[in-house]
């Protein structure tokens, strides 16, 4: 399969611990985006990559939230001394160049702080 | 700013009838549209899209929309309902000076035999 892969699929931890995920995109695909998502509501976008180069973070949750794309492959997405509040389903996307193309979507990654 | 509306937080059909699932929109200018289909513990999956052109868009797995620019919907339909597009379906709208889509709440399709 060559789509968007996400891990891990899941994840549990302790509030105060930090995490980080990671999302391998479609090969051919520059754009790559990160969202959470709660339940009962959409995607809500947090940031995203045009090859290696950030483009819009200002949509980062806090300070703790940050993502990387260091040789503009796969991402990962960190988030430092979890909370609660940041139990969420975190999705990534990626999209081929240009303005008109539609996403494409991992599984997400179920992030529950307890 | 951007924002989209799916009044319905679930609609109900009988298999075989028709159903339409609402989408309205606000952006400056012309909009980017889509829609997006989430099965239970699965990503979203894209279905259709308006760009420019005909306001009728057809989509995977039998789905159209149309886009309607007086009424700035793009509502989803489809002719004969399948058990099977019991799902989570969510409209999302980019302006086109950004690459930043802003998704619905999401519409729960509920098919029933």
């Amino acid at each position: 399969d060559t789509g968007v892969s996400q891990d891990p699929r899941h994840k549990i931890t302790k509030r105060g611990q930090n995490v980080t995920f990671r999302c391998d995109p479609i090969s051919e695909h520059n754009r790559l985006y990160w969202y959470r998502q709660t339940l009962g509501q959409g995607p809500e976008f947090l940031t995203y990559f045009q090859n290696e180069a950030q483009l819009e973070k200002s949509r980062l949750l806090s300070d703790r939230f940050s993502a990387e794309r260091p040789k503009g492959s796969f991402s990962t997405l960190e988030i430092q001394r979890t909370e609660q509040g940041d139990s969420a389903m975190y999705l990534c996307a990626s999209s081929q160049g240009g303005q008109n193309y539609e996403q494409y979507f991992g599984p997400g990654t179920r992030l529950t702080v307890t | 700013a951007q924002s989209v509306a799916q009044p319905e937080d679930q609609v109900k059909v009988a298999e075989g009838n028709p159903l339409t699932v609402k989408c309205t929109y606000s952006v400056s200018g012309n909009p980017y549209l889509f829609w997006y289909v989430q099965y239970p513990n699965r990503g979203l999956q894209f279905l259709l899209k308006y760009i420019t052109g005909d306001n009728l868009v057809k989509g995977s797995y039998g789905f159209e929309a149309e886009f309607n620019k007086s009424q700035t919907s793009f509502h989803l339909k489809k002719p004969s309902a399948l058990v099977s597009d019991s799902a989570l379906y969510f409209c999302a709208v980019r302006d086109r000076r950004s690459y930043i889509p802003t998704f619905g709440r999401g519409t729960s399709l509920i098919v029933h035999p």
